[in-house]
């Protein structure tokens, strides 16, 4: 079975800084796809990025970026140059052939960009 | 349309009644999931479809959940006999392949009396 876990509930962040969320996963196989979503007050979910696990380079989307290390089993989101508007719920999430390519989502992340 | 439409986006309920909640995926994508998601909570997965391939229902948390995808496009979700920890956001999603994006719906809002 495929897991994500997202150790950081809610996380404050100063306008314009960058910050890091994190993610971990497990999975057994060799092939799989890692997703960040943004969920803002509204609760629509925004795609933010992808990163295949045979991607040799990190992931970048603008001000997002994601931080991929096969061997640890992460992928961390990187926001930089920060934004009110950036303030919502965030979610990582893994989808995989074995899995049946069913979409798994961690806990989430409450990010808060003070001015 | 240009996204997944779901409908009602709002629908109220006393316990006990059935419900239905109807997903209109994006033309030609042959994924379809359907999440629920609780207040303050993440995506709970329930029900997923590909293509003509039996669906995935692994996470229906009761027999009293069920869906079908009719002509390979619309989703409905129904719900039985509702509960009032039925109450949550109920979310649809489609893709087009694999390892693509999921575009999803704006949820429908169930909240059972």
């Amino acid at each position: 079975a495929q897991k994500i876990t997202q150790t950081q509930p809610g996380m404050f962040v100063q306008e314009k800084e960058a910050v890091t969320l994190d993610c971990t996963y497990d999975t057994s196989d060799p092939s799989y796809g890692l997703f960040w979503y943004k969920q803002p007050s509204s609760g629509e979910m925004i795609f933010l990025i992808y990163q295949g696990s045979y991607d040799q380079q990190n992931a970048t989307e603008g001000r997002y970026s994601l931080n991929f290390q096969k061997a640890r089993k992460s992928a961390n989101l990187v926001i930089s140059a920060s934004q009110l508007g950036d303030s919502a719920m965030y979610f990582c999430a893994m989808s995989s052939p074995r899995a049946g390519n069913m979409l798994t989502f961690g806990g989430g992340t409450r990010l808060m960009v003070k001015p | 349309g240009a996204g997944v439409s779901q409908s009602p986006s709002n629908k109220v309920t006393e316990k006990g009644k059935d419900v239905e909640l109807r997903c209109d995926p994006i033309s030609g994508h042959t994924a379809l999931y359907w999440y629920r998601q609780s207040l303050g909570q993440g995506l709970e997965f329930l029900i997923y479809f590909q293509g003509n391939s039996a669906p995935d229902k692994s996470g229906l948390p009761s027999d009293r959940f069920s869906a079908e995808r009719t002509g390979g496009s619309v989703s409905t979700l129904t719900i039985q006999r509702t509960q009032q920890e039925d109450s949550a956001v109920y979310l649809c999603a489609s893709r087009e392949g694999v390892n693509e994006k999921l575009f999803f719906g704006s949820g429908t809002q169930l909240s059972v009396l």
